[in-house]
């Protein structure tokens, strides 16, 4: 069955730190993408990123960052220098191609508080 | 229009009523997904459907919900007798579907808030 785990419930930061947003998966199948959301204050989720299992090399997008761990099932998510605009909800998410098409389960989300 | 819309944005009905939620996709998205996200929480995904089929009903948490897809476009997902746990903002993604690279990459509507009094 298909599971992820958002241990953090909410993190609060000051502007220009670090900050790693954990995301650990469950799932039987060999084939699955993952991916992060973020839902900032007005609403709207937003696609960030995707990754297939297949494909474990980490990425890097301006301040964005994410480290792919298939040994331990997880898929991180690193903002570097946080500013107040990246105060969001963010989602991680496992699809898993099912009858017709993909399955996509939604972890519990990690709220991001950045503070100036 | 350029995104998935969602009608209404805000419902508020008394308890036992019935309600629609109508779900406009992305032109030319094959996949359309319905998920349900109560206050403070994370998304609790509903049904989905590949064109006008929905191979997956595990999520709608009990027979007073249902949702159908027509055309291969729009969807609309009713609770019937609608009870006071069911007020959350229920939101509507599509995505390309199983033609094109991102194809499983969902694109959300702004949702729809709906409050049972």
């Amino acid at each position: 069955a298909q599971k992820v785990t958002q241990a953090q419930t909410e993190i609060s930061v000051v502007e220009k730190e670090d900050v790693t947003l954990d995301c650990v998966y469950e799932t039987r199948d060999t084939t699955y993408y993952l991916f992060w959301y973020k839902q900032p204050p007005s609403g709207e989720l937003v696609f960030l990123i995707r990754r297939n299992s297949f494909d474990e090399q980490n990425e890097i997008s301006g301040r964005y960052s994410w480290n792919f761990q298939k040994s331990t099932s997880s898929f991180n998510f690193t903002i570097t220098a946080s500013q107040v605009v990246d105060s969001a909800v963010y989602f991680c998410a496992l699809s898993e191609l099912n009858t017709g098409g993909f399955k996509t389960i939604f972890g519990a989300g990690t709220r991001l508080f950045v503070k100036a | 229009g350029a995104g998935v819309s969602q009608s209404p944005s805000n419902k508020v009905t008394e308890k036992g009523k019935d309600v629609e939620l109508r779900c406009d996709p992305i032109s030319g998205h094959t996949a359309l997904y319905w998920y349900r996200q109560s206050l403070g929480q994370g998304l609790e995904f509903l049904i989905y459907f590949q064109g006008n089929s929905a191979p997956d009903k595990s999520g709608l948490p009990s027979d007073r919900f249902s949702a159908e897809r027509t055309g291969g476009s729009v969807s609309t997902l009713t609770i019937q007798r609608t009870q006071q746990e069911d007020s959350a903002v229920y939101l509507c993604a599509s995505s390309p579907g199983l033609a094109g690279l991102s194809y499983n990459e969902q694109f959300f509507g702004p949702g729809t808030r709906l409050t049972v009094l």
